[in-house]
């Protein structure tokens, strides 16, 4: 069964305004960590942010912040104010209980922003 | 800091054929990983190390072996390369596996023809 699902295969947003990825995943675990990775065109791999199962808050890291719903199991990235740099494939990942080495990745969404 | 390095950058195989590619990391990471990457895909473990001397296996380790001698370097070996591991290979590191972010290579672009 599939741990981390984006919807999502690729998704627009106009220069400067704020869009929403969506991230669902799937653990019993109820320790876990959910990052979201950028990956340019240039193909590196980029950490933005990171939310852990216990967190009581949103994480927020400059324009990106994490809605968190535990309960929905949801962990969207929201990207405010949208730059032509932010265009780029982007991974929710989610690692299952403490000291897992295995984390999982969801198969992406695109991001195209237009000027 | 250089971070984690790949080499080579791109390589292409034929059928059978074996290589190495090479990860060092300069951060004193004790956790290191291998990642590959298929076309429209997320990342999948191959094979993973807690600290120098350790190593297990990840997700999908058939067709490949690493070593991790030293806390900076962990090369990844394939052996008789086969067309279905034509992808790119990601080596990452982290400082701790609970909470703590995998800080990427460069990837290495692997053809097998």
């Amino acid at each position: 069964a599939q741990k981390i699902t984006q919807t999502q295969p690729g998704m627009f947003v106009q220069e400067k305004e704020a869009v929403t990825l969506d991230c669902t995943y799937d653990t019993s675990d109820p320790s876990y960590g959910l990052f979201w990775y950028k990956q340019p065109s240039s193909g590196e791999m980029i950490f933005l942010i990171y939310q852990g199962s216990y967190d009581q808050q949103n994480a927020t890291e400059g324009r990106y912040s994490l809605n968190f719903q535990k309960a929905r199991k949801s962990a969207n990235l929201v990207i405010s104010a949208s730059q032509l740099g932010d265009s780029a494939m982007y991974f929710c990942a989610m690692r299952e209980g403490l000291n897992n080495n295995d984390m999982r990745f969801g198969a992406g969404t695109r991001l195209t922003v237009k000027p | 800091n250089a971070g984690v390095t790949q080499t080579p950058k791109f390589r292409i195989l034929k059928i059978g054929q074996s290589m190495t590619l090479q990860c060092t990391q300069d951060m004193n990471h004790n956790y290191m990983y291998w990642y590959r990457q298929d076309p429209g895909m997320g990342l999948k473990l191959i094979y993973y190390s807690v600290g120098a001397g350790i190593t297990d296996k990840g997700e999908v380790p058939n067709g490949y072996n690493v070593s991790r001698s030293t806390t900076e370097d962990f090369p990844l070996r394939l052996e008789l390369a086969a067309p279905s591991q034509t992808s790119v290979y990601f080596c990452a590191s982290s400082y701790r596996p609970e909470g703590g972010p995998l800080f990427f290579g460069p990837g290495t672009r692997l053809t097998v023809l």
